[in-house]
């Protein structure tokens, strides 16, 4: 199974400022065959189903603003908010889809400071 | 747009049965990989099982492997989850995702889920 580990498990940030997520996988995501990551990236508020904000490890979704960036290739990825704004408040969790199982890391709470 | 209504969760007995559907409307239902996930309280997300594409294949977590089975209709349009032998360590709110394209694809749309309470 590919693990899924996150850091930090929580993360407090001032309005304005950038926040920075990573992730790393236990077996390289990349597909050689046609050079994709297949890692995305989610935000989960309370109370909500978790919703996409990255795939192919940094490829933003449609709708979702230009402040949230990802990057990263092989093992080793960052979701970064350039500035964090209130709405932003959530938990991130990466994802994996190269192989099943199908793994999520354990999350990163994201506060205001 | 896309929508995916999660339906048939409760409370059930330990060593019980539960069907979820999930009703999916505005994308071409047959053209799509799906999964279910599952998020128990307070903790992270779990994936469950996923379908491909005309029910060709599917896979499941070992947590879960020979107790629960996923299968689809595309005539209608709906998901379905068959848990039996249900147990306290399966309580979770359960999602249903839309895969992009096939089974190794992002998921791009949720469910809101259906809360599965297994206890005596």
């Amino acid at each position: 199974d590919i693990v899924m580990t996150q850091s930090p498990d929580s993360l407090a940030v001032s309005l304005g400022e950038r926040a920075t997520i990573n992730c790393k996988s236990s077996h390289s995501v990349l597909y050689r065959s046609n050079s994709k990551n297949y890692l995305a990236w989610y935000q989960q508020k309370p109370g909500q189903p978790p919703k996409l904000l990255i795939y192919w490890a940094s490829t933003r979704e449609s709708g979702v603003p230009d402040r949230f960036s990802g990057s990263g290739s092989g093992t080793d990825f960052t979701l970064t908010i350039s500035s964090l704004q209130a709405e932003d408040v959530a938990v991130y969790y990466c994802h994996q889809y190269y192989s099943t199982p199908l793994t999520f890391g354990q999350g990163t709470k994201l506060e205001i400071k | 747009e896309v929508q995916l209504l999660e339906s048939g969760g409760g409370l059930v007995q330990p060593g019980g049965s539960l069907r979820l559907s999930c009703a999916a409307s505005g994308f071409t239902f047959s053209s799509s990989a799906m999964s279910w996930v599952r998020q128990a309280p307070g903790k992270g997300l779990e994936w469950v099982s996923t379908i491909t594409r005309s029910a060709g294949s599917t896979y499941y977590a070992d947590s879960v492997k020979g107790r629960f089975t996923i299968s689809r209709d595309d005539s209608g349009n709906t998901l379905f989850l068959q848990m039996n032998s249900l147990r306290a360590d399966d309580t979770a709110v359960y999602y249903c995702a839309k895969r992009y394209f096939d089974w190794l694809s992002h998921a791009d749309h949720w469910g809101r889920g259906t809360l599965v309470i297994v206890s005596s």
